[in-house]
């Protein structure tokens, strides 16, 4: 997607490693969005960002954390990989009164 | 947020309208309707949404009951493309406008 910008798209983890998920946006969006996705499921909010130096847990935060110090970027970061958290994670961003819009997502998997 | 139901699964053949429905019965009077498309694992993709009346873009309608209990997204003819999981979402634009994604609707446009 134009203007949602998420790297790797495809990442292969051990159990106890980490590693961060990174959202980069260029559409001057003051609210951020990480999701993950499990097979078969629909997406869950796991933090969101209103802007620059605010963060928020959504449904499912344990063992994730966030930082939103740019408008720009929002990464996501794993500090000790489980398996539990082998999913798809999408990144949206949108402005006020408008709709998400999402990336192509980063392909995780923990073994 | 108001929940919704949306029937698990549907095909259309190719050419023809597709009418996905969905029931938000506990709905309130400042949530939008949102509907969104997953195709294959990529990232959702807003389609439209509406609060009231109905809503018509380049991509579908939206026709909103009067009592606002129930929906129905039109895909006017629909193409091989189409097929994806629909979902339907009700949401208020409080902070953080956070998106609850159900099962959706799996649609499987037929040639």
């Amino acid at each position: 997607n134009a203007g949602v910008t998420q790297t790797p798209k495809f990442r292969i983890l051990k159990i106890g490693q980490s590693m961060t998920l990174q959202c980069t946006q260029d559409m001057n969006h003051n609210y951020m969005y990480w999701y993950r996705q499990d097979p078969g499921m629909g997406l869950k909010l796991i933090y969101y960002s209103v802007g620059a130096g605010i963060t928020d847990k959504g449904e499912v935060p344990n063992g994730y954390n966030v930082s939103r110090s740019t408008t720009e970027d929002f990464p996501l970061r794993l500090e000790l990989a489980a398996p539990s958290q082998t999913s798809v994670y999408f990144c949206a961003v949108r402005d006020w009164e408008q709709p998400q819009h999402f990336g192509d997502g980063t392909r995780l998997s923990i073994l | 947020d108001a929940k919704t139901t949306q029937p698990p699964s549907m095909d259309c053949a190719e050419g023809r309208a597709a009418n996905l429905p969905c029931n938000h019965s506990t709905i309130s009077g400042n949530e939008y309707v949102y509907w969104y498309r997953q195709i294959h694992s990529q990232g959702p993709q807003y389609i439209i949404h509406g609060l009231k009346n109905n809503e018509t873009n380049e991509m579908a309608s939206l026709i909103i009951t009067e009592d606002r209990k129930s929906s129905t997204l039109i895909l006017p003819h629909a193409t091989l493309r189409d097929t994806a999981v629909y979902y339907c979402i009700v949401k208020s634009e409080a902070a953080g406008n956070k998106l609850t994604f159900g099962g959706g609707t799996r649609v499987l446009v037929k040639p």
